[in-house]
């Protein structure tokens, strides 16, 4: 069964500051990846996917991700970090037949 | 262009209880997705519908069923509330699987369950 790590489930970061996020799969064949993000109290919102179109995806937000099939990474990053920036980020696999695996989560916090 | 939209947004159920959360899909979508939100966790997949039948199932109970209607919408009922049951109930739409389509879900705002 495919699976998904998010090293750290809270991070804090300075307002401007890099923010980066990581998530780590099992997969035995090309994944389909994405990352969504959760504000309080509302439902996930896209942020970016993975469709082995281009390693380096770029999403909503300023946000970017890189696709490497040799660590079975797919980091999620953002050169500068904005208060509106906090939220709860979750990776996410998609399994054949279209259910996907989410990660626990990682919190971000923007520190003003 | 309606997003999925879910109802009702809060409910307050006790132990033993029957419950029935209701999720309409993203205008366009046709097959339906029910997760399960712990506080603090990640999302798990309970099961999706698609042309009104159940073709996948998570590692849940029975206990656990669902519905889907003619017009994609869809409902997820649980019996024998227990109080682990408590939650954040999200629906998801998504294109069909074979559709040329990367399959992303899209993610109403939830239904919070609370089992006294």
């Amino acid at each position: 069964a495919q699976s998904v790590t998010q090293l750290g489930s809270h991070v804090s970061v300075s307002e401007g500051a890099l923010v980066l996020l990581r998530c780590n799969y099992s997969s035995s064949v090309p994944p389909y990846l994405f990352w969504y993000v959760q504000y309080p109290n509302q439902g996930l919102q896209l942020l970016l996917k993975y469709t082995s179109a281009a390693t380096l995806v770029k999403g909503i937000n300023g946000f970017e991700a890189e696709f490497k099939k040799s660590e079975t990474s797919f980091h999620l990053t953002k050169p500068s970090a904005h208060m509106s920036d906090a939220a709860e980020y979750f990776c996410a696999v998609r399994n054949y037949g279209q259910n996907f695996v989410f990660g626990p989560g990682t919190r971000l916090s923007v520190l003003p | 262009d309606a997003g999925v939209t879910q109802s009702p947004t809060h409910l307050i159920k006790t132990r033993g209880q029957q419950v029935t959360l209701r999720c309409s899909p993203k205008s366009g979508h046709d097959t339906v997705s029910w997760y399960q939100q712990a506080l603090g966790q990640g999302p798990q997949f309970i099961f999706q519908y698609y042309e009104e039948e159940e073709r996948q199932r998570g590692n849940f109970p029975d206990r656990f069923s669902g519905h889907q209607f003619p017009n994609y919408s869809s409902e997820l009922n649980v019996n024998a509330l227990l109080l682990g049951d408590s939650a954040l109930y999200l629906c998801a739409s998504s294109l069909a699987p074979g559709t040329q389509s990367t399959g992303e879900l899209f993610f109403g705002e939830g239904s919070r369950l609370t089992v006294l």
